[in-house]
């Protein structure tokens, strides 16, 4: 059971937009922590791919984007491509257990 | 180029000892906080530790916490993770990751150098 609550899947058709939320609770994303998302394609190195809830690093296209509130935050991505299927996941810190935690993930397939 | 190589997995016996390393290169080591992150088969990504610049602020998750030791050499430009007490459920790719920016002191800013992973299998 992860802190962070993703939802195991989502789908869509390509050229379609798509959202991943996250749930979090009072010592993690509530108390303003940041939340970061990470690409990963089995077999390679998870990608940084929004960092600080809303920013992305050099070399991510626009079609990614973060957001954060209260307690939630969501990585939405538009124009879906083939190339966007991957296992999607949220990362943040807990102050209750003083360390870095990640949501239980979502794969995203582009129908 | 930034690059981050683990290395040590293998298999392992129940309460055996394993050492993983991670070797930089292409920045300064010594200025970055690393993490270990593990991805057991066919589950997400869990964070398991996290060590300062100076080694003097260190995180272990409740998972880990007590077996697992991370420590650093900035002269050697090396991570290291020592195992103890494996478990069947510690079966995983462990990556090292670095923080995001220079000179933090909890794992908060998000990890953006990863690693290829290396794989660890507690079996006997």
């Amino acid at each position: 059971q992860s802190v962070l609550t993703q939802p195991p899947s989502v789908s869509g058709a390509p050229g379609q937009r798509v959202t991943i939320s996250c749930t979090g609770s009072s010592s993690n994303i509530g108390t303003g922590y940041d939340v970061h998302w990470y690409q990963h394609l089995p077999g390679t190195a998870p990608k940084l791919l929004i960092y600080g809830n809303n920013i992305r690093p050099s070399g991510v296209p626009d079609r990614f984007s973060g957001s954060k509130s209260g307690t939630s935050a969501s990585l939405a991505i538009t124009g879906l491509q083939a190339e966007d299927e991957a296992d999607y996941y949220c990362q943040s810190y807990d102050s209750s257990l003083i360390g870095g935690i990640f949501g239980g993930g979502t794969k995203l397939t582009v129908l | 180029e930034v690059q981050l190589v683990e290395s040590g997995g293998g298999l392992v016996q129940p309460g055996g000892s394993l050492r993983l390393s991670c070797a930089a290169s292409g920045f300064t080591f010594s200025s970055y906080s690393m993490n270990w992150v593990r991805q057991a088969p066919g589950k997400g990504l869990e964070w398991i530790s996290y060590i300062s610049i100076g080694s003097s602020t260190i995180y272990y998750a409740d998972s880990v916490k007590g077996r697992f030791t991370i420590s650093r050499d900035n002269a050697k430009n090396s991570l290291y993770l020592q195992m103890n007490s494996l478990r069947a459920e510690d079966t995983a790719v462990y990556y090292c990751a670095r923080d995001r920016v220079v000179g933090g002191y909890l794992p908060y800013y998000g990890m953006d150098v990863w690693g290829q992973g290396t794989t660890v299998t507690v079996s006997s």
